[in-house]
């Protein structure tokens, strides 16, 4: 089975705090993703990464910063949290598709922030 | 970009079968159709996922009909433990890396009661 796991889930920081958002995932998967839901929106991307060290922005990058030093490991950081970013994190995971094929994306239960 | 679209609520009761469909009118010839369902305070789970036709396995039937501009997602005869959110999806091909960047809309709130 594979499992995703993700460092906390609840979080409560103050405005202006550094937040770090940990994920980690045992299948060997090339690809990690994290995104932010909120009530009425559904999920957005916010980064994402294909390799080790590589990250490439989604849907909704500004406030965030990613890191992926190891390949089962990928960080979200919040540089300075701000009360907007309140909010359920969702980190992911999926093996690189193979020809013809899609990707299924792996979940981990979330976190959810709140910064006040 | 292919969009998806889909009812935002829907009703059932314990017992029937659920139909919910999504249009993705812009879909492209290599993407797939994916379905996810997520409970409360947990993250999407996979359901089902298909091409062309349909496509069954032990929780769910997915059909897509020719033009694929369209997909429904079957459950048969759902229970209470069904009630959840149910995300349709469209792969989208990225620039670059040689994977597919999958968009979640809204989603359908399905309500089954007893």
């Amino acid at each position: 089975d594979v499992k995703v796991t993700q460092s906390s889930r609840y979080l409560v920081k103050r405005t202006g705090e550094k937040v770090f958002l940990e994920c980690v995932q045992d299948m060997d998967h090339e690809n990690m993703f994290w995104y932010r839901q909120d009530p009425g929106l559904g999920l957005r991307l916010i980064y994402f990464s294909y390799d080790v060290k590589m990250k490439e922005k989604g849907d909704i990058p500004e406030g965030y910063s990613v890191s992926r030093e190891k390949k089962e490991r990928f960080s979200l950081i919040l540089e300075s949290a701000s009360t907007n970013q309140t909010s359920m994190y969702l980190c992911a995971s999926s093996p690189s598709p193979g020809r013809g094929d899609q990707e299924t994306q792996y979940f981990g239960p979330g976190t959810r922030l709140l910064v006040l | 970009l292919a969009k998806t679209t889909q009812p935002i609520s829907m009703d059932s009761y314990e017992g029937q079968e659920v139909n919910i469909t999504c249009s993705h009118n812009n879909i492209a010839t290599n993407d797939y159709i994916t379905w996810y369902q997520q409970f409360p305070s947990q993250g999407p789970r996979f359901i089902i996922q298909g091409y062309k036709t349909k496509v069954t396995n032990e929780v769910a039937s997915l059909f897509i009909p020719a033009d694929r501009k369209s997909s429904t997602l079957s459950l048969p005869r759902v229970s209470l433990s069904d009630t959840a959110v149910y995300y349709c999806l469209v792969g989208v091909s990225a620039a670059s890396g040689g994977y597919n960047k999958l968009i979640f809309g809204a989603g359908t709130r399905l309500a089954v009661h007893p």
